[in-house]
Formats: C-alpha cells, sequence, structure tokens
C-alpha cells in the first residue's frame, strides 16, 4: 500500500460526458502528479501540482483539467469524453517540488471506460 | 528527455538472479537513473536510483557503467511476486519541476517461471 488513495476504482461513462476522479496523497507529501495509461500510448504524464499551484505539464488535452485544494487532495476533471479517454488514470505524489530522493508514490488508479 | 532502451522481455526462474539491462548512450551529467517497476493490475512502484555508483536496497541493486551509458537493475533471488513491466527512466533532478515528472518507456516484460 502506497498511502495514496484513489475513487472511485471503476468508472463507465458515455461519450459527451464529465468525470472527476479524486485522489488523496501520501500523508505529508505536497505534490501530486496525474498520469494516464493506455494502450496505444503507454504510461503518459499529464500534470503536476504543487501545494496547490500547477507546477507542470505534460501531454494533457484541454478537454482536461485538474486542481489541488488546501488539503493537498487532487481531482483530474475530463470532459466532452471520447471513446480514446479510455484508459487507467494514476494519480501519484512525492515530498516535494523536485530534487534528488523525490520519488514518486502511485495510487491504484482508476479504470475509465468511455461508452 | 534523454531515452533509454530496454529488452521488451525476459524470463526467469524463481529464486535465480534476474539481470535487467538498460541503455542510454545519450544521458547527460545531471541525469539520475530511475527504475520503477509496475505489477499487474497496480500503479507503478519505485525500485531504486542512482547517478554513478552502484546502488544497493531491500528490493534491488543497481550497476551503472563507468561511462554511465548502461545501468542494469539486479533482483538478487526473483520470486513470483517480482513479476512485473520493469521501467529505467532518466531523470534531471536538478531541472526543476521538468525533473519532476516521470516519462516512462515501455519497459521490460519479466515473466518469473515457478
Amino acid at each position: 500500500d502506497s498511502g495514496v488513495t484513489q475513487t472511485p476504482k471503476h468508472l463507465i461513462t458515455a461519450t459527451g460526458q464529465r468525470v472527476t476522479l479524486r485522489c488523496s496523497p501520501r500523508s505529508g507529501d505536497l505534490s501530486v502528479y496525474w498520469y494516464q495509461q493506455s494502450l496505444d500510448q503507454g504510461l503518459q504524464f499529464l500534470i503536476q501540482y504543487y501545494n496547490g499551484e500547477e507546477r507542470a505539464k505534460g501531454n494533457i488535452l484541454e478537454r482536461f483539467s485538474a486542481q489541488q485544494f488546501p488539503d493537498l487532495h487532487s481531482e483530474l476533471n475530463l470532459s466532452s469524453l471520447e471513446l480514446g479517454d479510455s484508459a487507467l488514470y494514476f494519480c501519484a505524489s512525492s515530498p516535494r517540488l523536485a530534487g534528488v530522493g523525490n520519488e514518486q508514490f502511485f495510487g491504484p488508479g482508476t479504470r475509465l471506460t468511455v461508452l | 528527455d534523454a531515452k533509454t532502451t530496454q529488452p521488451n522481455s525476459m524470463e526467469s526462474n524463481e529464486e535465480e538472479p534476474v539481470h535487467l539491462p538498460c541503455n542510454h548512450s545519450t544521458i547527460s551529467g545531471t541525469d539520475y537513473i530511475h527504475w520503477y517497476r509496475q505489477l499487474p493490475s497496480q500503479g507503478p512502484e519505485y525500485v531504486i536510483h542512482g547517478l554513478t555508483s552502484n546502488v544497493n536496497n531491500r528490493m534491488a541493486s543497481l550497476a551503472i557503467a563507468e561511462d554511465r551509458k548502461s545501468s542494469t537493475l539486479i533482483l538478487h533471488r526473483a520470486t513470483l511476486r517480482d513479476a512485473a513491466v520493469y521501467y529505467c527512466i532518466l531523470r534531471d533532478v536538478y531541472g526543476g519541476t521538468s525533473g519532476s515528472r516521470l516519462t516512462f518507456g515501455e519497459g521490460t516484460q519479466l515473466t518469473v517461471n515457478p
């Protein structure tokens, strides 16, 4: 158990809908990261938040947004869903913004299926 | 990001050592070598990291070539639970937030035979 929790575990929805994925980081960790894992693209970094602020962006679509709240939990919002958004979404946390030893601890993921 | 090359798959027998290679010929001086693994139906898990010297921890050992263009993750006695995809990742930990993200390649699928 990494200490990172994600809800829900599974989500099935229809094209065009909007969903929210939730992540609670390990106690004391200030950085939260979101990754997407699909069969054709592999594991891809989406976005990083540190202490409530967005700090790095990867291959995140404009239809996707995220935020980190004062209690440090984070939410990933996916809108206007398409079939291709079906994937595993992982959240990870780390103690600091960057630097040596700032290893990431991953949650169990949310499996999103868009029908 | 500097690129890594790993074999697509490897097999081992239980209780035997496993050497997982990684080539990173374009590694820069500030790139740390990280290994993560992903067990079936789980999120990735940190294994080990190093810069120049060989490193050991409770999970594995990391052997780094003198020129740093390759490295080897060593599992001393493979167990069935070690069956996973192993990712070799370079991170410029001094590169600010760009050094925070993990850039995953395809990794090596390790199969452990009983």
